[in-house]
């Protein structure tokens, strides 16, 4: 199975500043990677699909990169309302497993 | 709009069994794979099973296989997760979520609220 790691697992920042998470995975997946935002006691929500692509209606200051192994995450702008964990997935085959995610808070 | 409402979570001893159920609504359902992912207390996701849109294909993760089962009711837009034989490290919130498209190749773009399960003596 491939497994997925993610740094930090948490960090602090105030209003405005930019975040990166990265995400590695043990193998080459290409480009077969997501990232999803969880809030407190919420299910998952899709953000980008494909490694950078941004799903509709997600705000422009997030963004995703990188193809292989390494894949990045950035919030531009750290918002109030991006308090929340946020998880890598790999969907190169079975089983799709998903980074131990970056809890993300406000200083 | 697109909504999965699972049910069926609760409170089971060690060895019982009990029956997940998702319904879905807003699209049309008998056209996408679902899949069921829980998430054990204060612990990260972990994908469990798959069904295809018509139910001719199933995966699971080596955790649950021989123990859990996933199938549908295309008539009743509902998908279940069968859990028998139940452990400890069972206990989870469970949820189902969609596939965009395809079976186990693309990303999970709708997902429920969960059910919790605890299995506990």
């Amino acid at each position: 199975d491939i497994q997925m790691t993610q740094s930090p697992s948490s960090l602090s920042a105030s209003v405005g500043d930019r975040v990166t998470i990265t995400c590695q995975a043990s193998q080459d997946i290409s480009h077969y990677l997501n990232w999803y935002q969880q809030k407190p006691g919420k299910a998952p929500k899709l953000l980008i699909s494909d490694a950078s692509h941004l799903e509709t209606g997600v705000p422009s200051r997030f963004s995703g990169s990188g193809s292989g192994t390494d894949f990045t995450f950035t919030i531009s702008s750290l918002q109030p309302e991006d308090i929340a964990t946020y998880s890598c997935q790999h969907f190169d085959h079975l089983p799709f497993t998903f980074g131990p995610g970056t809890k993300v808070d406000i200083k | 709009q697109v909504q999965l409402v699972e049910s069926g979570g609760g409170v089971v001893q060690p060895g019982r069994s009990l029956r997940l159920s998702c319904a879905a609504s807003g699209f049309t359902f008998s056209t996408y794979s679902m899949h069921w992912v829980r998430q054990a207390p204060g612990k990260g996701l972990e994908w469990v099973a798959v069904i295809s849109y018509d139910g001719s294909d199933k995966y699971y993760a080596d955790s649950v296989k021989g123990r859990f089962t996933i199938f549908r009711d295309n008539s009743k837009n509902t998908v279940y997760l069968q859990m028998n034989s139940l452990r400890a490290e069972d206990t989870a919130v469970y949820y189902c979520a969609r596939e965009v498209g395809g079976l186990a190749n693309s990303p999970f773009d709708y997902w429920g609220q969960g059910t919790l399960v605890i299995v506990s003596s």
